[in-house]
């Protein structure tokens, strides 16, 4: 079945740059999710990358693609505090009409 | 535009009993899913609905159900509850133009404590 791998955490410096890591298995995704979770909340919607593109960016966000590996990446540029929150990577499975996420990255932005 | 609302927010309920939540989308979405997040498993997909029918269902004992209704509002239903129900409820609408559902945005859920 499909399947979405994240690491568990990432820790940086802020005004560094963070690189969250995905990988997926689904051989039929065609758009593919970051979310941003905080602390008691929901879900945030950050940016999403059609399975055609191999890099999107979204002013601090840039996404990146590769297809061939399936593996996906969100850079967040200029780190600061307020990105600390859990990061997850979610692959639309077009058959279902369903996400499947990762078990997400827990990101800490030390001053 | 008004977000995804849920209610209630937080609710404490003891084993047996049943529950029912309550997702309003955004306007003019005619899609709704539901997800349940817990540490153990994560976020896992629960049903979704458009145009009042139940398209897609997860792996969740039947005890779990749903229901949408002609103005796009959805409910979702625990019934004989279990300790192992307790978990953050997450609601998501989308417009679903066609035949992909396009992106899907997320509720601040219902955070559900099984006593």
């Amino acid at each position: 079945g499909e399947d979405v791998e994240q690491s568990l955490f990432l820790s940086v410096r802020e005004g560094d740059s963070s690189v969250i890591n995905c990988t997926y298995t689904d051989s039929s995704s065609t758009y593919l999710y970051w979310y941003k979770q905080e602390p008691g909340a929901g879900l945030q919607l950050l940016t999403y990358i059609f399975s055609n593109m191999d890099m999107k960016q979204d002013q601090r966000l840039t996404v990146l693609l590769n297809k061939k590996d399936k593996h996906l990446s969100l850079r967040i540029a200029d780190t600061q505090t307020g990105d600390s929150a859990i990061y997850f990577c979610a692959d639309l499975v077009d058959s279902s009409y369903k996400l499947i996420f990762g078990s997400g990255t827990r990101l800490l932005v030390r001053p | 535009k008004a977000g995804v609302t849920q209610t209630p927010r937080y609710l404490i309920k003891t084993r047996g009993q049943q529950v029912t939540l309550s997702c309003s989308p955004i306007s003019g979405h005619r899609s709704v899913s539901w997800y349940q997040q817990t540490p153990g498993q994560g976020l896992q997909f629960l049903f979704e609905y458009f145009s009042e029918t139940q398209r897609n269902k997860g792996n969740f004992p039947g005890r779990f159900s749903g229901r949408q209704f002609s103005n796009s509002r959805s409910e979702m239903n625990v019934s004989t509850l279990e300790l192992g129900d307790s978990a953050l409820y997450l609601c998501a609408s989308s417009l679903a133009r066609g035949v992909v559902t396009d992106t899907q945005y997320f509720g601040p859920g219902t955070r559900l404590t099984v006593l």
